[in-house]
């Protein structure tokens, strides 16, 4: 079974400019998540949704991050206008959450952004 | 809020030798979920092992096995048998129901021949 698949793998742009992340989530799991790694916070929950809603937001640092999930096969992480500091490697995992018990979330790849 | 502690940076092993890393949480949670993650150089992330707060027994997977005290809200990760294969960063990961993972800041373990 193919696993999480996140796209592009490496992103450089200039700052100011907008860039979207993408994901397809594991067939068949109805949670995603979007997660943030830097080396100064470690990994840091972005955003999750289940069944293509958004459940918790907290994390997203301001209004220049959104997400969305139009349906249970997509996702998309979007920065506008994107910042030097939002530099980081940004993973999207997915897993099934089900009455009894929920299974472990499988990670992609994760795509690393780098803003100049 | 819940959190998680990696009180080890880093971490070394020899080839074929035992090592323990550390995790400590605090929840006020009675029902969750403890995991471990291994990140190597490839930046993937890569389950090694969880383990349900529910279940007295502790989790094994091949050379992995944990230590949970979950009275003392503690979870160590311990690698049997190191291989240089496992020179990694490791992260430890709790989840109470339906919610996401909180994550330690990780160890960095190195493995010598």
């Amino acid at each position: 079974d193919a696993g999480v698949i996140q796209s592009p793998r490496h992103e450089v742009t200039e700052m100011g400019q907008e860039v979207t992340l993408r994901c397809k989530p594991i067939s068949g799991h109805n949670s995603l998540f979007w997660y943030r790694q830097t080396m100064m916070r470690g990994l840091e929950l972005l955003i999750y949704f289940n069944n293509n809603v958004p459940i918790d937001d907290s994390g997203m640092p301001e209004d220049r991050f959104s997400a969305k999930m139009p349906n249970a096969s997509f996702s998309t992480l979007k920065i506008q206008p994107s910042e030097p500091r939002d530099s980081a490697v940004y993973f999207c995992a997915s897993s099934l959450v089900q009455a009894g018990g929920n299974q472990p979330q499988h990670f992609g790849d994760g795509t690393r952004l780098s803003i100049l | 809020a819940q959190t998680v502690t990696q009180s080890q940076p880093e971490m070394s092993v020899q080839e074929a030798e035992t090592v323990t890393l550390s995790c400590t949480y605090d929840t006020s949670e009675s029902d969750y979920y403890l995991f471990w993650y291994k990140q190597p150089p490839s930046r993937q992330m890569i389950l090694v092992i969880r383990q349900e707060a529910y279940k007295q027994q502790n989790a094994t997977e091949n050379r992995f096995s944990v230590n949970f005290q979950k009275a003392a809200k503690s979870f160590s990760l311990k690698i049997s048998d190191s291989q240089l294969g496992d020179a990694a960063m490791y992260f430890c990961a709790y989840r109470s129901v339906g919610t996401a993972l909180i994550f330690g800041k990780g160890t960095t373990l190195s493995v010598s021949s």
